[in-house]
């Protein structure tokens, strides 16, 4: 079975600062996603990793597959970020997820 | 929005109950997946199915069942409902499985209380 670590649990930074979260997986994957869930509860796909690195706006995403690292940045960081972020990966069916990092971006 | 359909969002019911979930998935994908969010176990997978056929089975209780129909929505059934049940339930649809790098889009969420 695959543990898929986060870190950090919890995040409060200010806005306009460089924010980076990790996830760190036990098992060879298939692919990692890194999605995005707002206090109402809807769930937002963010990236689908399976290699290298990938960019959308002022989010970034890279993932390490050697050693089973990958980490999401968000540049100029805004208030509208405060979510929680969650990390996920496929195994190579259904989706094996994080505990989550709840960020808070303060104005 | 994802494309994504679940109904109802929200859902209250006593416990021994029977509860359906239903979810129709992104025009022209084929898996549909059903995920339960409760505040201990936070997020596992439960079920997939793949174009009519259950693919693979996660954390799925015996009480729960899922199929797909030939139009590709799915449903979750949910029986002798325990106040343990209550929980905010996803489903998300891929084009192909997650085996073949395809992005999953997830819909807002049922939640369900068991009271």
């Amino acid at each position: 079975k695959n543990e898929v670590e986060q870190s950090p649990q919890n995040l409060t930074a200010q806005e306009g600062e460089f924010i980076t979260i990790n996830c760190s997986y036990s098992v060879g994957i298939s692919a990692l996603h890194w999605l995005q869930q707002h206090p109402g509860g809807g769930i937002v796909s963010l990236f689908m990793l399976s290699s290298g690195k990938k960019k959308h706006g002022r989010l970034i995403a890279t993932i390490n597959i050697q050693e089973k690292h990958s980490s999401l940045h968000i540049t100029a960081s805004h208030p509208r970020d405060s979510a929680v972020y969650i990390c996920a990966v496929s195994p190579p069916d259904g989706l094996t997820f994080g505990k989550g990092t709840h960020l808070i971006i303060q104005p | 929005d994802s494309g994504v359909t679940q109904t109802p969002k929200h859902l209250i019911t006593a416990t021994g109950q029977r509860v359906t979930l239903r979810c129709s998935p992104r025009s022209g994908d084929l898996s549909v997946y059903w995920y339960q969010q409760s505040l201990d176990q936070g997020l596992q997978f439960l079920i997939q199915y793949y174009n009519g056929e259950e693919r693979a089975k996660g954390n799925i209780l015996e009480r729960f069942s899922a199929q797909q129909f030939p139009d590709l929505h799915s449903e979750l059934n949910l029986s002798s409902l325990e106040l343990g049940d209550s929980a905010l339930y996803f489903c998300a649809s891929s084009r192909g499985g997650m085996s073949d790098h395809t992005e999953a889009f997830f819909g807002q969420g049922t939640r369900l209380t068991v009271v």
